[in-house]
This record gives structure tokens, sequence and C-alpha cells, in this order.
């Protein structure tokens, strides 16, 4: 099975600022790969497709990048609403695997 | 506005079963392949299993296969997944979601999710 890593686990940050979230494959995914935004109590909403294609509705604060094995999400200029947790996950071949999730904290 | 409503989670006993519902609205749910997600207590997400469109198809994470079996109604735009063998470890919250491609394969993206039904397996 493929696994994901993410880094960090916890990033806190400021509004206003610029993060970045790295998601890592165990083995070439190419950039079958998507970014969750989860809230507490709240579904995972998926914010990026495809590495770097990003859903519709969601604000162009977010972008994704990378193929392969590695990859990013960058969230420019953080909003209040932003901070959340952060899933990345695979869709390469089944099992889809999710990375373990990064906390993005005020 | 697509929307999926699970139901049917609750407290088991080790051992034991349930059965879970997702019902779909708001979209031509036979066109979609759908899934299951679920999230232990303070935990990650983990993928449970994927239907195709048809129903003839299912795949299954190797924590649940053998005891979990994924169904669908497509007359009902309902979804179904029957769990048997609960064990403490399959305490979550469990996710129907819904593929982003119409497809008669499953792909493993997920666009849209309901808001979650309650699972847990104690004595």
């Amino acid at each position: 099975d493929i696994q994901m890593t993410q880094s960090p686990s916890t990033l806190s940050a400021s509004v206003g600022d610029r993060v970045t979230i790295t998601c890592r494959a165990s083995q070439s995914i190419s950039f079958w790969l998507a970014w969750y935004q989860q809230k507490p109590g709240k579904a995972p909403k998926l914010l990026i497709y495809k590495a770097s294609s990003l859903e519709n509705g969601v604000p162009s604060r977010f972008s994704g990048s990378g193929s392969g094995t590695e990859f990013t999400l960058t969230i420019n200029s953080l909003q209040p609403e932003d901070f959340a947790t952060y899933y990345c996950q695979h869709y390469n071949s089944y099992p889809y695997t999710f990375g373990q999730g990064t906390i993005l904290e005020i | 506005e697509v929307q999926l409503v699970e139901s049917g989670g609750g407290l088991v006993q080790p051992g034991g079963s349930l059965r879970l519902s997702c019902v779909a609205s708001g979209l031509t749910s036979s066109v979609y392949g759908m899934g299951w997600v679920r999230q232990a207590p303070g935990r990650g997400l983990e993928w449970v299993s994927s239907i195709s469109s048809s129903g003839t198809s299912t795949y299954y994470a190797d924590s649940v296969r053998g005891r979990f079996t994924f169904s669908r109604d497509n007359s009902r735009s309902t979804l179904y997944l029957q769990m048997n063998s609960l064990w403490a470890e399959d305490t979550a919250i469990y996710y129907c979601a819904k593929e982003r491609y119409s497809s008669s394969s499953v792909v493993g993206l997920f666009d849209y999710w309901g808001q979650g039904t309650l699972v847990t397996v104690s004595s």
C-alpha cells in the first residue's frame, strides 16, 4: 500500500501569513493527489485535486503543486476561516490512503 | 444541491453487526461511484470501501475486508454498508462520500461528503 506522510503535524500561523504543507508518497502517484480541509465536527471538504486543480468554489488563495512523490499545499494570505486540519489523499490506486493530517492553528 | 445523509450508527457490542445507510439527493446517484471513509475519535481519515456506479464492483480496505459489505440500490438512491464482526477498532464516524467523476469505475476522489454517523463498539 502507498503511505502518505504529511509535514508538519501542527503549524502555527497568523492571519495574513503564507503557509505551506508538504505531503510525501511512499511511491510515485503521478499527480493523483487531493487535498481536503476539515473543521471540527464537520465533514472534509475537497480543496484541490489532480495535485494542482482548484475545486469549484474554493478561494484562489489555495494552491497545490507537485508530482511523483512530493506535493505541497500553499495558502496565501491566511484568513480566519482557514484555521482547520488539512489532509492529503492519493487516488492513484486503491487502497486510497490519507496523510495523518496537519493542524493549522492560530 | 447534492446531499448525502447517513443513518444507522449507534452503540453495538463487540462481535456485533450494524448496517449503515446513505441516501443521496440532488444528483443522479446511479452514475457515480461512492465511498465510505471513517474517522476514529480524534484521529485522521481512513478510506473504508468504494463501490462502482452500477454496484457490480466493490473495493475494501484490508482492515474491513471480509467483515464489511458495501451495496447500493440505485432505484432508491441509497447506499448500504453492512458491518459484521465489529470490534473496538471500528469505532468511528462513518462518512458517505460521492466520487467527483461520473464513471463506470471508481477513482477514489470524493467531492461531496455526508455529515457522518457515529458507530461505537463497546460492551
